[in-house]
């Protein structure tokens, strides 16, 4: 069965700090992946999307970036942190129009 | 892009009780999934139902994709159905799902 990591579940990290989040998905190939944030206040919104390895599209233009450097591995980044990008970030994968998330990890931005 | 709105935001039930949660979009889509997020913010699939009616336990969804709406059952609640209840859809050209804002529901001993 397909099961996806995130790491790591909670990160508190000073404004200007860089950021690195990771997300990993077993048990499928060449799934398409997704990183979401969800503000406080419920929403979710998509941030960036991949469809396969190096292939990476942004939803909303901003202060972070996504790499996919492996099939099954999708990594989001930032180089310097803006109190802005405190939230929780959740990466998914796809099968057959279907998405399935992660645990999500918890940022705050001090 | 595409309008999606929950109703009601927030809902208070007795544990037994049902419930009917409601969500509205405003373009065809060609995926309509349901989540429950926990407590720990975990989202946790319900149905993938961009059109039709399943069931699954005490849970059941139905899409009426034509009118552009979709319904959640809950019936027998019980005190671990607590969370917020997320409607998210995706138009038949696009990628992202489009969250609603969700339904918070909160069930009482």
């Amino acid at each position: 069965s397909q099961t996806i990591h995130q790491w790591p579940a909670t990160l508190v990290q000073p404004v200007g700090s860089p950021l690195s989040l990771e997300c990993t998905v077993e048990g499928t190939s060449n799934p398409n992946l997704y990183w979401y944030r969800q503000a406080a206040g419920r929403g979710l919104q998509l941030l960036f999307y991949s469809v396969g390895i190096g292939q990476i599209s942004s939803e909303v233009p901003q202060n972070l970036s996504a790499s996919r450097p492996q099939d099954r591995q999708f990594i989001l980044s930032s180089k310097k942190l803006l109190l802005s990008d405190s939230g929780f970030y959740l990466c998914a994968w796809e099968t057959s129009y279907e998405q399935y998330f992660g645990p999500g990890t918890r940022l705050t931005v001090t | 892009g595409i309008q999606v709105e929950q109703s009601p935001p927030d809902l208070i039930l007795q544990e037994g009780a049902n419930s009917t949660l409601r969500c509205n979009f405003s373009d065809s889509v060609n995926n309509l999934q349901w989540f429950h997020q926990n407590p720990w913010g975990q989202l946790i699939n319900l149905f993938y139902i961009p059109s039709g009616t399943k069931q699954n336990g005490r849970l059941s969804a139905t899409t009426v994709a034509t009118e552009r709406y979709s319904l959640l059952y809950i019936s027998s609640s019980q005190t671990t159905d607590s969370g917020v209840y997320f409607c998210a859809v995706r138009r038949n050209s696009g990628y992202a799902l489009n969250f609603g804002k969700g339904t918070s529901l909160l069930v009482t001993p």
